[in-house]
């Protein structure tokens, strides 16, 4: 089955920009989706086919992917911005869905 | 707006049933790909099932063959028919929609938990 590597947490300065990866084999072949889930509510998302985002996400949030990496950078960040983000894609030969195992951001 | 709302968890004995339901205002369930995802406890997010908007459906390796996801047209919700529960069932579950042709989920439902204990 297709697995996605995120990095367990990142951490990063108010106002600095994080940037969090999700590794699979030939990733760039695949849409890619990022979603926010802060403490104890649901997931949010932030980030749909690889670089899109939905109404009301901020400019902040943007995507890419290329090669076997996938990545979501939050530029500016803020106090507010502090969550777990989890990168997910469809497995086209098993007609699964994919999570990562999420990135614990940290705004320090 | 579209919304969704979850309910039926609860407490449930291992080997036990549970049926979850998810209420969808805002949207036509059976023209839509409804989706449950779960989450154990501190843990990450777990994809469950999918019934695809001709009725086709899809489950997780885990739950293969102890949980069944299915429509009510007349009612606009979706269930998640869940037997045979395991200690490691224990999560919430939510709810969640893909338009057609689509591969992502939003939006999300508030979740409902469920706890396999004895």
């Amino acid at each position: 089955s297709y697995v996605l590597t995120q990095p367990p947490s990142v951490s990063v300065a108010p106002g600095q920009t994080a940037t969090i990866s999700c590794e699979g084999h030939n990733i760039e072949s695949k849409s890619v989706q990022w979603y926010q889930q802060k403490s104890d509510q649901a997931p949010v998302l932030v980030v749909y086919d690889d670089s899109d985002r939905p109404s009301g996400i901020p400019e902040r949030f943007s995507g890419s992917n290329s090669g076997n990496t996938a990545t979501l950078t939050i530029s500016r960040v803020e106090a507010g911005d502090e969550a777990d983000f989890y990168c997910q894609v469809w497995d086209t030969t098993s007609d699964h869905y994919v999570f990562g195992a999420g990135t614990k951001v940290t705004v320090l | 707006e579209v919304q969704l709302v979850e309910s039926g968890g609860g407490l449930i004995q291992p080997g036990g049933s549970l049926r979850l339901s998810c209420e969808a205002s805002g949207l036509i369930v059976s023209d839509n790909y409804m989706t449950w995802v779960r989450q154990a406890p501190g843990k990450g997010l777990e994809w469950v099932s999918i019934i695809y908007a001709g009725g086709t459906t899809y489950y997780a390796n885990p739950v293969k063959g102890r949980f069944a996801i299915s429509i009510d047209r007349s009612k606009n919700t979706v269930s998640l028919h869940m037997d045979s529960l395991r200690a490691e069932d224990t999560a919430v579950y939510y709810c969640t929609r893909s338009s057609r042709g689509t591969n992502w989920f939003d939006p999300w439902g508030q979740g409902t938990l469920v706890t396999v204990s004895s």
